[in-house]
């Protein structure tokens, strides 16, 4: 059972906008700002999309974006393209012993 | 640009030994907080260990504490991971990762360690 719980599958079609949840407690989620949001395809190593909440690295297109309200915190993709079919985990510090948490992982298909 | 190349992978058997390397290029390596990060065949990633950048400060995941054990070496830019007691359920690809509190900035293309007899 992963740390963060996210959906286990979203779907939406090209052009459309898509959110996926990521619920943790106190102790992550809701306790820090240090929320990230990777992106990956199959065979690849994930891929940062989302720190700190809501920002973008550099490269990472605006139609991804971050929010956060308590202890979740959401991944919203607008403008949906066929790229952007992946599989997409959360992960935040944690105060527990463990340092980093991640959630068990949202597979997005563009349908 | 940042480099981080996973080697030491391969087929264990249950209870024996393994000790996977990363080379880190692009980067000051001595500044930078590392960790190792799993995920096993069809499942989530898993976070395994950090080390702090001097390596005065380590933690590990509840799964594998007691078994594994992180070490870095600046003067080679390289971070290590020697896994004891290896299970079967530690069959998965291990990926090398720069370590920020905010995020994993960067990722290996990882190695893939499979515990089968």
């Amino acid at each position: 059972q992963s740390a963060l719980t996210q959906p286990a599958s979203v779907s939406g079609s090209p052009g459309q906008s898509i959110t996926i949840s990521c619920t943790g407690t106190s102790s992550d989620v809701g306790g820090y700002n240090y929320v990230s949001w990777y992106q990956q395809h199959p065979g690849k190593a994930p891929k940062l999309m989302i720190y700190e909440v809501s920002n973008r690295p550099s490269g990472v297109p605006d139609r991804f974006s971050g929010s956060k309200s308590g202890n979740t915190a959401s991944l919203t993709i607008s403008g949906l393209q066929a790229e952007d079919e992946a599989d997409y985990y959360c992960s935040s510090y944690t105060s527990s012993s463990t340092f980093r948490v991640f959630g068990g992982g949202t597979k997005l298909t563009v349908l | 640009q940042v480099q981080l190349v996973e080697s030491g992978g391969g087929l264990v058997k249950p209870g024996g030994s393994l000790r996977l390397s990363c080379a880190a290029s692009g980067f000051t390596f001595s500044d930078y907080y590392m960790s190792w990060i799993r995920q096993a065949p069809g499942k989530g990633l898993e976070w395994v260990s950090y080390i702090s950048s001097s390596g005065s400060t380590i933690y590990y995941a509840d799964s594998v504490k007691g078994r594994f054990t992180i070490s870095r070496d600046n003067a080679k830019n390289s971070l290590y991971l020697q896994m004891n007691s290896l299970r079967a359920e530690d069959t998965a690809v291990y990926y090398c990762a720069r370590e920020d509190t905010a995020m994993v900035e960067y990722w290996g293309q990882g190695t893939l360690v499979t515990v089968s007899s």
